[in-house]
């Protein structure tokens, strides 16, 4: 059965910093391309960033270009984000998602919740 | 691409069918078109992904289809357990999109 536990979540003031992170159980990690993708509360699902299994490729959504960095550690069996310049519209809830080669979620944590405040 | 789910709500009966339409802003490719389920307080589940494969586990009930940018999600007949929001996804560009959501509630 494969497992995702997502961490690092909590309340952090407007323009701060955060680092989230997530393993994997179940599956190869270093052999899974990942997924981070939000829910704010009441709200729908939104992408924010995609990266290989090798790190050679690393996608993000518009939204959070330049404030979001996706990386890992195949080493640790760490996926990571790390989320700079905090915005209200940034509290949500955080998945991390295993992606399969036609580019579906199949897995996904429990996730872990972010919330900008002051 | 926007993708663009209808009803916004839906209410139904315990047995009767269910049909969710995810129309897109431009043509998908249905082999990148993926159908989601969740429930309050939890994360979402998988359950069609290249428009009509149901994923590992999920009854034979749900089933997907559609092409270009129109595609549906049915459920023959509804459980009690699948009142829940679904959500329509899709890759292109590089990039992912997630409809709004429709929620299925008892009525």
């Amino acid at each position: 059965e494969v497992q995702i536990v997502e961490s690092g979540g909590g309340s952090a003031p407007p323009g701060g910093s955060l680092r989230l992170s997530c393993t994997i159980s179940g599956v190869t990690f270093s052999h899974s391309n990942m997924n981070w993708v939000r829910q704010a509360p009441g709200k729908g699902l939104e992408w924010l960033a995609y990266i290989s299994a090798s790190s050679t490729t690393i996608n993000y959504a518009d939204s959070v270009k330049g404030r979001f960095t996706i990386s890992r550690n195949n080493d640790k069996g760490l996926l990571y984000l790390q989320i700079n310049s905090l915005r209200d519209e940034d509290t949500a809830v955080y998945y991390c998602a295993r992606d399969r080669p036609l580019h579906y979620f199949e897995n996904w944590g429990q996730g872990t919740l972010v919330t900008v405040s002051t | 691409i926007v993708l663009t789910q209808s009803p916004g709500t839906l209410s139904l009966s315990p047995g009767e069918r269910a049909t969710l339409s995810c129309r897109a802003s431009q043509t998908v490719s249905s082999t990148y078109l993926a159908w989601y389920q969740q429930k309050r307080g939890q994360a979402p589940r998988l359950l069609i992904y290249s428009a009509s494969t149901r994923a590992t586990g999920i009854p034979d009930r749900f089933s997907g289809s559609g092409s270009g940018t129109d595609f549906t999600l049915t459920i023959s007949r509804l459980e009690p357990e699948d009142f829940a929001v679904y959500f329509c996804q899709q890759y292109g560009s590089s990039s992912y999109t997630f409809g709004q959501g429709t929620k299925l509630e008892i009525k």
